[in-house]
């Protein structure tokens, strides 16, 4: 089973905020990560936050994570038809040294209507 | 260089045929890995190179799958005796490592296998 786990569909509205929401296992996890993708495409790096932060803001990103709670979210706002799309939350356990090497939640499908 | 590149995008074999991809990485990355997707799945680590040295392997790789890096640049994957279950995406990633500091990994496209 995964250690990351993600609700599997969230729909909006275009213009509404979106927040996906994932909980993760390893507590020692340095980095945490949120990618997209797109139908038939790879995985595009959208944000990361490290484990000692709280907030990172990025243009219509805001990611929070909750260390306690091993709570960690992704709000888009102004959600736009291009932003439907699989979201996938990962993390980076302390265990490893290499970056490339993630786990990943099953993802969340975004489905945002006009 | 515009990114990972791996071939085919597609591939359909018949259940017990060999097939091998290829992943060409971002030139000056030295760490390359690949992933397998499932449907409906996030992707699953199978193993990593740092150069031409694979450093590590999950145990989902089994002895049917072997991964090369002869030269530290492409690599290629290769299923010996395809079963149905081996029907996912196999996604490639790579970056670049210095003492102690790693880039971010940025992933190629895929190659979606289909065992029929």
């Amino acid at each position: 089973g995964e250690d990351v786990e993600q609700s599997l569909f969230l729909s909006v509205r275009e213009g509404d905020s979106s927040v996906i929401n994932c909980t993760y296992t390893d507590s020692s996890s340095t980095y945490l990560y949120w990618y997209k993708q797109e139908p038939g495409a790879g995985l595009q790096l959208l944000t990361y936050i490290f484990s000692n932060m709280d907030m990172k803001q990025d243009q219509r990103l805001t990611v929070l994570l909750n260390k306690k709670d091993k709570h960690l979210s992704l709000r888009i706002a102004d959600t736009q038809t291009g932003d439907s799309a699989i979201y996938f939350c990962a993390e980076k356990p302390m265990t490893t040294d290499s970056w490339g090497k993630l786990q990943f939640g099953a993802g969340t499908q975004v489905v945002v209507t006009p | 260089d515009t990114g990972v590149s791996q071939d085919p995008r597609h591939k359909i074999t018949k259940r017990g045929q060999n097939v091998t991809f290829r992943c060409d990485p971002i030139s000056e990355h030295n760490r390359l890995y690949w992933y397998r997707q499932t449907l409906g799945q996030g992707p699953e680590f199978l193993t990593y190179f740092q150069n031409e040295a694979q450093l590590e392997k999950s145990r989902l790789l089994s002895d049917r799958f072997s991964a090369e890096r002869p030269k530290g640049s492409f690599s290629t994957l290769e299923i010996q005796r395809t079963e149905q279950g081996d029907s996912a995406m196999y996604l490639c990633a790579s970056s670049y490592y210095k003492g102690g500091m790693n880039t971010e990994a940025f992933f190629g496209q895929g190659t979606r296998l289909t065992v029929v």
